[in-house]
């Protein structure tokens, strides 16, 4: 497809479990971002590829969160022993580099813990 | 102080009307200005794009940015209920530690009813 995609699309999970989400970018674009949407609150930042280096992985909430990502392909975003606070829409964006022109976001990944 | 503040609204306009969102930010490392369109449980759009200060025009939309008051705006003109949906501002500085972190307002929910 032409856009961002995401998958799963919805997931939910119990408490302590591990789960895995997936990005994959628009063909050619270099920079692959990870934000977090909670409800009712704005867009928190996670975590910025340009290629498969992470420059600032600063956002990430805890060590329970982990991401990589292969060459300037698909991303994973990973989150180990999930808590409750962890249900949010997991939303990952792709551009041609890290400016702002042309940031193009997927549909998220909406994830419950219960 | 958060980074960027954007009123959440909501705002409720007839259609046809001129709708007027905008956003102050404190960062003025900021130079490129985006504003999202996001319809519910979707992700969000990109709407418009403005590098430093200005103004563009695209179509109905007309985006503004005036740097030294640290304001823009996003004007909708003959607004339409198909426009409605949360309008998020976002930000970006072109260098620096940050270089590839949008910075977020929480968005202003908008109905146009007809």
């Amino acid at each position: 497809g032409a856009g961002v995609s995401q998958s799963p699309s919805n997931k939910v999970t119990e408490k302590g479990k591990d789960v895995e989400l997936r990005c994959d970018p628009i063909s050619g674009h270099t920079a692959l971002y990870w934000y977090r949407q909670s409800l009712g609150q704005g867009l928190e930042f996670l975590i910025y590829f340009q290629g498969n280096s992470a420059p600032d992985k600063s956002g990430l909430p805890s060590d329970r969160f982990s991401a990589e990502r292969t060459g300037e392909s698909v991303s994973t975003l990973t989150i180990q022993r999930t808590q409750q606070e962890d249900s949010a829409v997991y939303l990952c964006a792709s551009s041609f580099g890290p400016n702002g022109n042309t940031i193009y976001f997927g549909e998220g990944s909406w994830l419950t813990v219960v | 102080q958060k980074e960027v503040e954007q009123d959440p609204g909501p705002l409720s306009v007839p259609e046809g009307a001129i709708v007027s969102l905008n956003c102050t930010y404190s960062n003025s490392a900021f130079q490129y200005f985006m504003w999202y369109r996001q319809y519910s449980r979707k992700g969000p759009e990109l709407l418009m794009y403005t590098y430093s200060s200005g103004n563009k025009e695209d179509g109905r939309f007309t985006a503004q940015v005036d740097k030294s008051s640290k304001y823009i705006s996003l004007f909708i003109r003959d607004s339409q209920p198909s426009d409605s949906a949360t309008y998020l501002c976002a930000m970006m500085a072109d260098r620096g530690s940050t270089l590839g972190r949008l910075y977020f307002g929480r968005g202003t929910q908008l109905t146009v009813w007809p």
